[in-house]
């Protein structure tokens, strides 16, 4: 299948700074990825989709301006979270869509461990 | 209620033997429908993607009843590597923007 890389794996942060979080595709194009989080032993839940050259589009309850998203080439979304804070502390996934295939499966990312003390 | 729901489990399930488990969708504008597979502390992986007719891939089958508005998975041959979470997942029509709905995911644990 396809590859997604997903940088860092695992972050550990000081209350109130800014944690970016990248998310290549490696071998494809993708004009849309997306940015889910799961808490412990929940399910992943879609934060926003990430729109190439375009501003992204959020789920209902997620700031916009905490969550910052930036999609700038075909093969690159990146996820700002600011001024971060404990219970912003949660594993963060991104997924990418193959633009070329007709069915809507999608690659995740290794997933980002975030955790904010 | 839940767009996508399962039965959240553990299926304890002997080395060996059969466990089949199914997801309900709320949406029957409903089109693509996949199972994903989620280790602990890992990233979701295609395990396969679900067809009308259903499908197979070696020891798991996938079945889409859409008058019920449920899709199956059916493990043969359990082997200890199958224990992780399963995860439906459903995909509206193409112009909601390709966006998955997940359900909570259903824990298998293969045993000795």
């Amino acid at each position: 299948g396809a590859v997604v890389s997903q940088h860092p794996s695992r972050v550990i942060c000081k209350s109130g700074t800014s944690v970016k979080i990248e998310c290549r595709s490696l071998d494809f194009q993708a004009t849309t990825m997306f940015w889910y989080r799961q808490f412990p032993k929940k399910s992943l839940m879609l934060m926003a989709t990430s729109n190439e050259g375009s501003k992204a589009t959020y789920e209902q309850g997620v700031e916009k301006d905490k969550f910052l998203i930036n999609h700038a080439s075909l093969t690159l979304s990146t996820l700002t979270v600011t001024s971060a804070h404990p219970e912003d502390s949660s594993f963060y996934i991104c997924s990418a869509r193959d633009s070329t295939e007709a069915k809507n499966i999608q690659y995740f990312g290794a997933g980002t461990r975030l955790s904010v003390l | 209620r839940k767009e996508v729901e399962q039965d959240p489990g553990p299926f304890n399930v002997p080395e060996g033997a059969t466990v089949a488990f199914n997801c309900t969708y709320s949406n029957s504008a409903s089109q693509s429908f996949f199972w994903y597979r989620q280790d602990c502390r890992k990233e979701p992986k295609l395990l396969m993607s679900v067809y009308s007719s259903g499908n197979e891939d070696g020891r798991f089958t996938a079945q889409l009843n859409r008058a019920s508005q449920y899709i199956s998975l059916l493990i043969r041959d359990s082997k200890l590597s199958d224990s992780a979470t399963y995860l439906c997942v459903v995909s509206p029509l193409k112009a909601a923007g390709n966006k998955l709905t997940f359900g909570g995911g259903t824990r298998v644990l293969v045993k000795p």
